[in-house]
């Protein structure tokens, strides 16, 4: 299967600061990317619908201002989240698609103190 | 949009027997039903997939069935083994690519 990558890992910030989170396709290129956001013990939720060389498509109570997406490539993706809080802790992981079926980052941790 | 429902929440197995997690939407126009395995603080891994065409498909020790009819899928594990446990979840396209989850299901196999 195609190939996702994700940096950073993990991270760990202070409140009020804001933190990128890049998404890659190695081995294809995507002109579709779709973030989703996962707290501990729940399912995955999707933030937004990255799209190359346009603005993204926001999930119905996504903040747009606070998780600025930029898809600048057909093989990167990142996810700014703004001014983040304790409660933007989560785990963030990409996807990249290709016929129907998508193809998973391994995530970025986020705590933020 | 789509809704999926899952069930059951928890499994515990034996290991050698059968785990079967069930799955419901809500959307008819829904035409991509895959199923992912999550292990704690990684990925999901797809491990099967099915589209609105086909009945049913089987991969080794694992099966998937749909039922358009009713608008329901599930997942059949044979024979499990320890490795199987993890969280899987259920989850159905909607909009073109986009996926909607299930909740998760957090199968235990018991030595």
């Amino acid at each position: 299967g195609a190939v996702v990558s994700q940096h950073p890992s993990w991270v760990i910030c202070k409140s009020g600061t804001s933190v990128k989170i890049e998404c890659r396709s190695l081995d294809f290129q995507a002109t579709t990317m779709f973030w989703y956001r996962q707290f501990p013990k729940q399912s995955l939720m999707l933030m937004a619908t990255s799209n190359e060389g346009s603005k993204a498509t926001y999930e119905q109570g996504v903040e747009k201002d606070k998780f600025l997406i930029n898809h600048a490539s057909l093989t990167l993706s990142t996810l700014t989240v703004t001014s983040a809080h304790p409660e933007d802790s989560s785990f963030y992981i990409c996807s990249a698609g290709a016929d129907y079926e998508q193809f998973f980052g391994p995530g970025t941790r986020l705590t933020v103190l | 949009g789509e809704n999926v429902e899952q069930h059951p929440s928890t499994l515990s197995v034996q290991e050698g027997d059968s785990a079967v997690i069930k799955c419901t939407y809500s959307d008819s126009a829904s035409n991509y039903f895959p199923w992912y395995k999550q292990e704690l603080g990684k990925r999901p891994q797809l491990i099967i997939d099915i589209r609105s065409n086909v009945g049913e498909k089987k991969d080794q020790r694992i099966a998937v069935t749909l039922n358009k009819t009713a608008k329901h899928f599930s997942l059949h594990i044979t024979e499990t083994q320890p490795e199987d446990s993890a969280v899987y979840f259920c989850a159905a396209n909607y909009g073109n690519e986009k996926l909607t989850f299930g909740t998760g299901t957090r199968l235990t196999i018991i030595p």
